[in-house]
């Protein structure tokens, strides 16, 4: 597609729900990043994909979280047993080939979540 | 281990007048620095990147950035600001690997 196409835009669930987020990068772009944005907290580094793998997964906060992407595109984000801290919007990324040249990030416009 | 420091968490300006964003990083940063935007309801965009080329790095909408090694610097600037330059301000940093580092970001507000 043209630009980072993530679904749901938003998403209110309850405490102790799973919830999955979907991102679907721009087409050819192999590297694929997640990041979270709380209120006041600036961005927060999650997880990086290059290609189907994920050389970098510092940034998952508990085992409740976990990332996949298959075919070198779509990626899922999931979060399981959620908690009211959960509670942020989630970003998706994308770029033509990781960082390894100056080339700069592409971000959808992310995924609103609410944990009641 | 990397670290961008966005100094001021608001900024209040006059139409017209100088926007002057301050964003310091780590000694151990590569020299990749970038500056993105977010409008209200909308996802980061690129407003520059710096990429030790030159020490002057124009940007889009009228922002330049210059980078100033001697105090780890690379503060964000505009002669002039519009009411559609309010928006909140990232200032990120490349660490090794492939991480983008974000600066807490900076909110713009113009006053008319």
């Amino acid at each position: 597609g043209a630009g980072v196409s993530q679904s749901p835009s938003n998403k209110v669930t309850e405490k102790g729900k799973d919830v999955e987020l979907r991102c679907d990068p721009i087409s050819g772009h192999t590297a694929l990043y997640w990041y979270r944005q709380s209120l006041g907290q600036g961005l927060e580094f999650l997880i990086y994909f290059q290609g189907n793998s994920a050389p970098d997964k510092s940034g998952l906060p508990s085992d409740r979280f976990s990332a996949e992407r298959t075919g070198g595109s779509v990626s899922t984000l999931t979060i399981q047993r959620t908690q009211q801290e959960d509670s942020a919007v989630y970003l998706c990324a994308s770029s033509l080939a990781g960082l390894a040249d100056t080339g700069e990030l592409f971000f959808g416009e992310g995924s609103r979540l609410t944990v009641l | 281990a990397q670290s961008v420091t966005q100094l001021g968490s608001h900024v209040s300006v006059s139409e017209g007048a100088l926007v002057l964003l301050r964003c310091n990083y780590s000694s151990s940063v590569p020299p990749y620095l970038f500056w993105y935007v977010q409008y209200p309801n909308q996802g980061l965009q690129l407003l520059l990147k710096y990429t030790s080329a030159a020490t002057l790095v124009k940007g889009i909408n009228g922002f330049e950035a210059e980078f100033k090694k001697s105090e780890t610097s690379v503060h964000l600037t505009k002669p002039s600001a519009h009411m559609s330059d309010a928006a909140e301000y990232f200032c990120a940093g490349r660490a090794a690997g492939n991480k983008l580092t974000f600066g807490g970001g900076t909110r713009v507000l113009v006053k008319p």
